[in-house]
């Protein structure tokens, strides 16, 4: 069953560097989506990507974000200057369609760790 | 707003024990409604889904029903397993709201032998 990657696994950073996560997903997939889970907190959602554009971006995701899809395959996150606060779990997740009972495919995630 | 609110964990259960976890909801709009599973060291996984009122959605023993009355998407399964163990994520999405996911805080299981 095709799935969506996402890499690395776990990123470590110095605070103020910057980082990109990257993500690949399933093929025939138009809908791309970026989440985020603080450790015990609530998976929570950061932007939504469709025709290269965003097309929902949540008050978390400040001037310090950007995502691009540069080839036909990637789709990045890319946080500019990391601050501690962005350490968390990152999930990238891509939806073939917006009818309603499509759901989102999820990958394993990108493990962030800012020093 | 959209928001989920779903019981808090951890849940202990043996083996072959009844599992029900709670999930009520509000939606501005017509929600669909998912449960995902997220076992040890994994990503998020589709366990099930429902997308309008009395919609039952079923997938590995596990079912849950829209009830748009009381606002609620709680999961249940009749016998679990030690491979149930796993956190539990209740999530709806309303295309007319950009169609993100909102996710509840998640429900940790553990299934003891």
């Amino acid at each position: 069953e095709p799935e969506v990657t996402q890499t690395p696994s776990h990123q470590v950073t110095q605070m103020g560097q910057e980082v990109i996560l990257r993500c690949v997903p399933i093929s025939n997939h138009l809908y791309f989506y970026w989440y985020r889970q603080i450790l015990g907190q609530k998976v929570e959602f950061l932007v939504s990507f469709y025709n290269n554009e965003i097309s929902e971006k949540s008050e978390i995701f400040d001037d310090q974000f950007s995502v691009e899809r540069p080839d036909g395959s990637n789709f990045t996150l890319k946080i500019r200057s990391t601050k501690l606060e962005d350490s968390a779990m990152y999930f990238c997740a891509s939806e073939v369609s917006q009818v309603a009972d499509q759901p989102q495919h999820f990958g394993d995630g990108t493990r962030l760790s800012i020093l | 707003g959209n928001s989920v609110t779903q019981m808090e964990g951890p849940v202990t259960l043996s083996e072959e024990a009844f599992l029900t976890i709670n999930c009520t909801y509000t939606a501005t709009g017509y929600p669909s409604l998912f449960w995902y599973v997220q076992y040890p060291g994994e990503g998020l996984q589709l366990l099930l889904k429902a997308t309008k009122a009395d919609d039952k959605g079923s997938n590995k023993g596990f079912e849950a029903t829209y009830r748009k009355e009381t606002t609620s998407f709680h999961l249940e399964k009749g016998s679990v397993q030690v491979s149930d163990s796993a956190v539990y994520f209740c999530a709806l999405k309303v295309k007319a709201a950009g169609n993100k996911l909102t996710f509840g805080g998640g429900t940790r299981v553990l299934v003891k032998p």
